[in-house]
C-alpha cells in the first residue's frame, strides 16, 4: 500500500538557519504530494502541494520539488524564524481516485532565537 | 462558519463508555473525511463521505466505530465500548469536490 516516510525529529535550528526536512513516498502511479503544518493547539494547515513530477510547490518561503525519480518531496526553507516552530507532515493523495490522504509521522521543528 | 468546527475539543471517557464526536464542515463542502491521530503520529484515514453517502470506510479499525452524515452536512463519529487504544485526536476535514481539504482542530479523546 501507499506510505510516506519522514525524517524523525525534533529538528532544532537557530533563527535564520537553512531547513531541510526529508520526505520519501511509496505509491503506484503519480500521486499528488503535500506538506501540512500543525502549530500548537491548532488544526492541520496546508503549506504547499505539487501534483505532477518536477512541479515545485512554494508558500511562505517554504519550497518542495516533486522528484519522481527519487520518490521524494523534501521541504526546504532558506532562513527559518521562531514562528516556524511547529510539526510538519508530508502526505500523498493517490491518483486512483481514492480521496484519502496518507500521512508521514511528522517532524517537529524547534527554532531558537 | 469560516472553518471546520469540531466538538467537543476534549473528551474523557471511561473504558466501555460510548462517545459521539461532532463535525460541522464548511458550508457547501460536499466531501468530508475523518482521521485518527495517535500521539506522536501522523493522521490515519478512517472514513470518507460525499454528501450523505459514505463512499469509503476502509480505515475504520473495528465495528465499534461508526460514522454518519444523514443530511450531507454535519457528521458524527461514534465509538462504542471505548478502549484505551482509542485514545487519540480525531480530525475532521472537508472540501469542495476534488479540492484540497480544510482540517478542523480536532477532538482529543482520552479513555481512562
Amino acid at each position: 500500500g501507499d506510505s510516506v516516510t519522514q525524517m524523525e525529529g525534533p529538528v532544532t535550528l537557530s533563527e535564520e538557519a537553512f531547513l531541510t526536512i526529508n520526505c520519501t513516498y511509496t505509491a503506484t502511479g503519480y500521486p499528488s504530494l503535500f506538506w501540512y503544518v500543525q502549530y500548537p493547539g491548532e488544526g492541520l494547515q496546508l503549506l504547499l502541494k505539487a501534483t505532477k513530477a518536477d512541479d515545485k510547490g512554494s508558500n511562505k518561503g517554504f519550497e518542495a520539488t516533486y522528484r519522481k525519480e527519487t520518490t521524494s518531496f523534501h521541504l526546504e526553507k532558506g532562513s527559518v524564524q521562531v514562528s516556524d516552530s511547529a510539526v510538519y507532515f508530508c502526505a500523498l493523495s493517490p491518483d486512483t481516485g481514492r480521496r484519502a490522504l496518507t500521512f508521514g509521522s511528522g517532524t517537529r521543528l524547534q527554532v531558537q532565537p | 462558519g469560516a472553518g471546520v468546527s469540531q466538538s467537543p475539543r476534549y473528551k474523557v471517557a471511561k473504558r466501555g463508555q460510548d462517545v459521539a464526536l461532532r463535525c460541522d464542515p464548511i458550508s457547501g463542502h460536499v466531501s468530508l473525511f475523518w482521521y485518527q491521530q495517535a500521539l506522536g503520529q501522523g493522521p490515519e484515514f478512517l472514513t470518507y463521505f460525499q454528501n450523505e453517502a459514505q463512499l469509503d470506510k476502509s480505515g475504520l479499525p473495528s465495528d465499534r466505530f461508526f460514522a454518519e452524515r444523514p443530511e450531507g452536512s454535519v457528521s458524527t463519529l461514534k465509538i462504542q465500548r471505548t478502549q484505551q487504544e482509542d485514545s487519540a485526536v480525531y480530525l475532521c476535514a472537508s472540501s469542495r469536490d476534488r479540492e484540497v481539504s480544510t482540517f478542523g482542530s480536532g477532538t482529543r479523546l482520552t479513555v481512562v
